[in-house]
């Protein structure tokens, strides 16, 4: 079975520094870009960005930006979303997403979310 | 940067009705960009649709997806009693993703 499963929630003071985690299975991890999605409290989903397992290269949405940065380790099929200090604003539901292909008739391809995680709770209080 | 606008922004409807959600772009899209997502409440996201109109595995096929250049509709043949959650249509251009603001289908 393909699954992401993602670390739990997590409590920190702004200012502090984060890393939450996404465990690919079921699949060869290098083969599929992951992306991360932000959720805040009542709101609707945002794209943060995307990374390539197989050579970590990343693109980050311009919202995000400077403010997160993604990784991944393919000896153990994990992605990264990690900040260096945080805000109370990083105050979220986390997902990270596998992406799937779509080879479109003239020959362009596209990608979309085929497999999410169950999400992590950040939460940022002092 | 391209923005999709959905709407209603709540639907309400009775099970066994038929649900038609809109999600329009502020400018033409490739139709093969655009997917459509589920999230039921206290939930992850699910992908229902991609390519516009194409169902993702193990989809039911009451979910039917459509539309071209800068209008998309999700209908819902007949809501069943599960189908009530919040549907976010997205939009993907090279490197970059967009989600609509999403449609909440509640009980009427």
């Amino acid at each position: 079975e393909v699954q992401l499963v993602q670390s739990g929630a997590e409590v920190k003071k702004p200012g502090e520094s984060l890393r939450i985690s996404c465990k690919a299975s079921g699949y060869r991890f290098t083969t599929y870009w992951i992306s991360w999605v932000r959720q805040m409290p009542g709101k609707g989903l945002e794209w943060m960005g995307k990374i390539d397992p197989s050579d970590s290269y990343t693109r980050y949405s311009p919202s995000f930006q400077g403010h997160v940065t993604m990784s991944a380790d393919k000896s153990i099929s994990t992605a990264y979303l990690q900040w260096s200090s945080l805000r109370a604003s990083d105050t979220a539901m986390y997902y990270c997403a596998r992406l799937g292909v779509y080879y479109a008739d003239s020959g362009s391809f596209y990608y979309y979310m085929d497999v999410w995680g169950k999400g992590t709770t950040v939460t940022v209080s002092s | 940067e391209i923005v999709l606008t959905q709407s209603p922004g709540t639907l309400s409807l009775s099970p066994g009705e038929r649900a038609t959600l809109s999600c329009r772009a502020s400018q033409s899209v490739s139709s093969s960009s655009l997917s459509w997502y589920q999230q039921k409440s206290g939930q992850g996201p699910r992908l229902l649709i991609y390519g516009a109109s194409t169902r993702a595995t193990g989809i039911p096929d009451r979910f039917s997806g459509s539309g071209s250049g800068t209008d998309f509709t999700l209908t819902i043949s007949r809501l069943e009693p599960e189908d009530f959650a919040v549907y976010y249509c997205q939009q993907y251009v090279p490197s970059f993703f967009t989600f609509g603001g999403g449609t909440k289908v509640e009980i009427k």
